[in-house]
């Protein structure tokens, strides 16, 4: 069974531009997340998805991030205009709905100079 | 919300020795989780445990539930354990959103 899949690995962009990441979650997963990663912290989730809908984005900077999942499987988020401090590894989860196991992708490190 | 606190956040092993990380959390869970992170930042599950003891090899852990703490015991440590470990939780009132702990970076030497 494929894993939850991530692109790009690696992006570095200077501060102001925009960047956009890209996860393809487990076949069949309903529920899909976005965390941030900061350098030496436990992942920060920022969004959670139920199929297509919002479920929690209390944590999502929504003057600059937004995310999509709009056929309810692929998901992006963006980031515009980018910060020094949005220099962190992002990553995608997924699950099957309701509780259970959640599994990660191998995350998507930015870099803002 | 739901706290999570990892202990210890550092530990230096010699190979071969054994190990037990603690996770301390504030609230009744519906899930809780163990990780492992790799040098390449990915996160590898190790178990889904919210309650009661699981073994997977070297690797054990127990969750006792209603004293809300899990334990991770890692024995006959190798090189290749190290990196951080971190627990996740979920609490019942949280709408299947896993919180993590800030994680314990291990270092096991040759």
């Amino acid at each position: 069974e494929a894993g939850v899949a991530q692109s790009p690995r690696y992006k570095i962009i200077e501060k102001r531009q925009s960047v956009a990441f890209w996860c393809n979650p487990i076949s069949g997963h309903a529920t899909l997340y976005w965390y941030q990663q900061i350098l030496g912290q436990g992942p920060k989730l920022l969004i959670q998805f139920q199929n297509n809908g919002v479920v929690d984005d209390s944590q999502l900077p929504k003057d600059r991030f937004s995310a999509e999942r709009l056929k309810g499987v692929d998901s992006t988020l963006k980031i515009q205009p980018a910060k020094l401090e949005d220099s962190a590894v992002y990553l995608c989860a997924s699950r099957e709905w309701g509780p259970g196991e959640l599994f990660f992708g191998e995350g998507s490190r930015l870099t803002v100079l | 919300g739901i706290q999570v606190e990892q202990s210890p956040p550092d530990l230096i092993l010699q190979e071969g020795a054994n190990s037990t990380l603690r996770c301390n959390f504030s609230d009744s869970v519906n899930n809780l989780q163990w990780f492992h992170q790799n040098p390449w930042g990915q996160l590898i599950n190790l178990f889904y445990i919210p309650s009661g003891t699981k073994q997977n090899g070297r690797l054990s852990a127990t969750t006792v539930a209603t004293e809300r703490y899990s334990l991770l015991y890692i024995s006959s440590s190798q090189t290749t354990d190290s990196g951080v470990y971190f627990c996740a939780v979920e609490g019942m009132d949280s709408s299947y959103k896993l919180i993590f702990g800030s994680g314990t970076r291990l270092l096991v030497r040759p």
